[in-house]
């Protein structure tokens, strides 16, 4: 089965330390989303891109916060510099947009980078 | 922005009881729904996609209904068993081209 891979899994860092997340999505998916997993928020949406093009990131906070997407193959989310309040599990999610409302398709997740800032 | 409210935020059954849960959403501008399981230390694994109003779907012993015209759609699970136990999440969107909104989830707890 294709999936969405993220590395690394884990990251330990202290703070001030620039931090990088990357993310491989599924081959043909055209939609690639970051999400943060927070107690109080549940799934947070931080940016997501299309063909390639960033569509949204108002979610990040834009002083620390950057996504790219250098090519079809990888995506990356950084933060620098981190601060313990980044602590979180990063959800990387990629998809393929409907063509219409009977072609919804899922999104498919990956496993997730757990970041601790200390 | 679209609003998703799940209830109950958790829920504890003992194994071989039945159980259901709500997903609530504005009824205006809908598009689609989406149902994920999410396992502790896992990622979000996708269980239905929903789209027209009176849908259901039926995985095993999971089910879930939608109706758009009310905003609600319930997630049914038959006979619950430990490995059940998990978060599920619903997510709306209200076109193609817009991202998922999450709901805060349903945290289900299977007691053997």
């Amino acid at each position: 089965d294709a999936r969405v891979t993220q590395t690394p899994r884990h990251k330990v860092t202290e703070m001030g330390q620039e931090v990088t997340m990357r993310c491989q999505p599924i081959l043909g998916h055209n939609t690639v989303f970051w999400y943060r997993q927070t107690m109080m928020q549940g799934l947070e949406l931080l940016a997501y891109f299309r063909n390639r093009a960033p569509l949204d990131d108002s979610g990040m906070p834009k002083d620390r916060f950057s996504a790219e997407m250098p090519d079809a193959t990888l995506a990356t989310l950084k933060i620098q510099p981190s601060e313990p309040r980044d602590s979180a599990v990063y959800f990387c999610a990629s998809g393929l947009v409907p063509l219409g409302p009977k072609h919804n398709q899922p999104q498919h997740f990956g496993d997730g980078t757990r970041l601790s800032i200390l | 922005i679209l609003n998703v409210e799940q209830s109950p935020q958790s829920l504890h059954v003992q194994e071989g009881d039945s159980t259901n849960f709500t997903c609530s959403f504005p009824s205006s501008n809908f598009y689609a729904l989406h149902w994920y399981r999410w396992e502790t230390a896992k990622s979000p694994e996708a269980l239905f996609v929903m789209t027209l109003n009176g849908d259901e779907k039926k995985k095993g012993r999971i089910s879930a209904t939608l109706n758009t015209k009310e905003g609600y759609s319930y997630l049914y699970i038959k006979g619950s068993q430990p490995e059940d136990s998990a978060t599920y999440l619903c997510a709306c969107r209200v076109s193609g081209n817009t991202p998922l909104v999450f709901g805060k989830g349903t945290r289900l707890s299977v007691i053997a």
